[in-house]
């Protein structure tokens, strides 16, 4: 059955090292989220794609953080370096949107990456 | 910028009881969702509103699109033990680019069998 694939499912790392986690979005979806949560802020929407282009990313740390769509079946999160507040579990959605306010199907999560910096 | 408040943050409950939870927004929403998280998992999509005044069910669920188009309320019936979990309501404001969702806190459900 379609869902969404998250690779790994676990990271621990040390403060400094790059992380990067991966996205393989449903066949078919052509809109990609990246969101992170935590227990403090919820989810936070950090940035997403529609047809593999980034609409928005104003939520993601510029610094740090960076996030691609290589093809339309592969997104990234790459983080570095990384920092002990980034631990979190960072999840990829995704959906098929049309423009103009159009019909939206909606947002289908992955199972997430727990992200643990010490 | 926009905000929901989701209420309340956490019930504990008899088995069988029913539930209600709501959210409100600052902005008037276009679309209002209602997701699932499990342990561990990823939120799970239970029920999309996307009329002022709709009411739509999904076997023990059922969830309203207000009048106002700034809240949204669900409810369980009859809940059972595999109902625990993290509740989260999102919305969409219209006219805006591309089709972000404002996800409230969550609504923490516990069922004591």
């Amino acid at each position: 059955d379609a869902r969404v694939t998250q690779t790994p499912r676990h990271k621990v790392t040390e403060m400094g090292q790059e992380v990067t986690m991966r996205c393989q979005p449903i066949l078919g979806h052509n809109t990609v989220f990246w969101y992170r949560q935590t227990m403090m802020q919820g989810l936070e929407l950090l940035a997403y794609f529609r047809n593999r282009a980034p609409l928005d990313d104003s939520g993601m740390p510029k610094d740090r953080f960076s996030a691609e769509m290589p093809d339309a079946t592969l997104a990234t999160l790459k983080i570095q370096p990384s920092e002990p507040r980034d631990s979190a579990v960072y999840f990829c959605a995704s959906g098929l949107t049309r423009t103009q306010e159009g019909v939206y199907n909606e947002q289908f999560f992955g199972p997430g990456t727990r992200l643990t910096v010490l | 910028g926009q905000q929901l408040n989701q209420s309340p943050q956490s019930m504990f409950i008899q088995e069988g009881e029913d539930v209600s939870m709501n959210c409100t927004s600052s902005s008037i929403f276009n679309t209002w969702l209602w997701y699932k998280q499990d342990p561990g998992e990823g939120p799970v999509l239970l029920i999309a509103l996307y009329k002022a005044g709709e009411l739509t069910s999904n076997g023990r669920l059922t969830a309203q699109f207000g009048i106002t188009r700034k809240d949204s309320f669900l409810n369980i019936s009859a809940s059972i033990p595999s109902d625990v979990g993290i509740y989260f309501c999102a919305g969409r404001v219209p006219n805006q680019a591309g089709t972000a969702l404002i996800f409230g806190k969550g609504t923490t459900l516990s069922v004591s069998s």
